[in-house]
């Protein structure tokens, strides 16, 4: 089954804590990003990978690092999580942006940071 | 700065009802709209639109695009409380940032 698949899907955690949420697909897709998604926000993105070791940075990059060393895998990693970085984050993944495909969503990670 | 604005934000009907929600945007070049239905959990597609006037049809939910109007409409006919959800309305720019530029969404609630 076509997936992209996000771990964990809840996470607790206390300030300055390092963490790494994953994210895989196995649709062999070209291009991944994440988001985060606040109340009255919206999604709004984070990092998007192009290709494999070909990263950049969306519209809310700070806090956040993320690496593309397999084309399948494209974690998220908090070197220090804040509380204003608890949130709703979502991976996804699409074949090629060029080529007109939708994006498909991990189930989502619900992260709190205390 | 590329925009999308959805509308209404919030909608309650009652089952039979017809609805249509609205997404307009502002990009600098625009590729494609998107719409997705967003219940408890993931975002999960429903079209794609690339060009203006040709109505995507799925059941009872269809959309279309108006290119000069740089909006869309989703409509949903004979509504059920299944298709309670929050309805995001996305952008893809040509080039740039290959990003998805969201809408902040339309959350309907369908009562029976």
């Amino acid at each position: 089954e076509a997936q992209v698949t996000q771990n964990p899907r809840y996470l607790i955690t206390v300030t300055g804590k390092k963490l790494t949420v994953t994210c895989s697909q196995n649709m062999n897709h070209e291009y991944m990003s994440w988001y985060r998604q606040d109340p009255g926000l919206g999604l709004r993105q984070i990092y998007y990978s192009m290709n494999v070791e070909v990263t950049d940075k969306g519209d809310v990059p700070e806090g956040y690092k993320v690496s593309r060393k397999e084309k399948r895998n494209f974690p998220l990693i908090l070197e220090s999580p804040s509380p204003n970085q608890t949130s709703l984050y979502f991976c996804a993944s699409s074949s090629n942006r060029r080529t007109n495909t939708e994006a498909f969503f991990g189930q989502g990670t619900r992260l709190t940071v205390v | 700065e590329d925009k999308v604005v959805q509308s209404p934000l919030s909608l309650v009907v009652h089952e039979g009802d017809t609805v249509t929600l609205n997404c307009s945007y502002e990009v600098t070049n625009f590729r494609s709209l998107l719409w997705y239905k967003q219940e408890k959990k993931a975002p999960t597609f429903l079209f794609m639109l690339t060009s203006s006037g040709i109505e995507k049809k799925s059941g009872r939910l269809s959309s279309i695009l108006d290119k000069k109007e740089l909006s869309s409409i989703l409509n949903i006919t004979a509504t059920q409380t299944g298709d309670s959800a929050i309805y995001l309305c996305a952008v893809v720019p040509q080039g740039g940032s290959e990003k998805l530029v969201f809408g902040k969404g339309t959350k309907l609630t369908v009562n029976p």
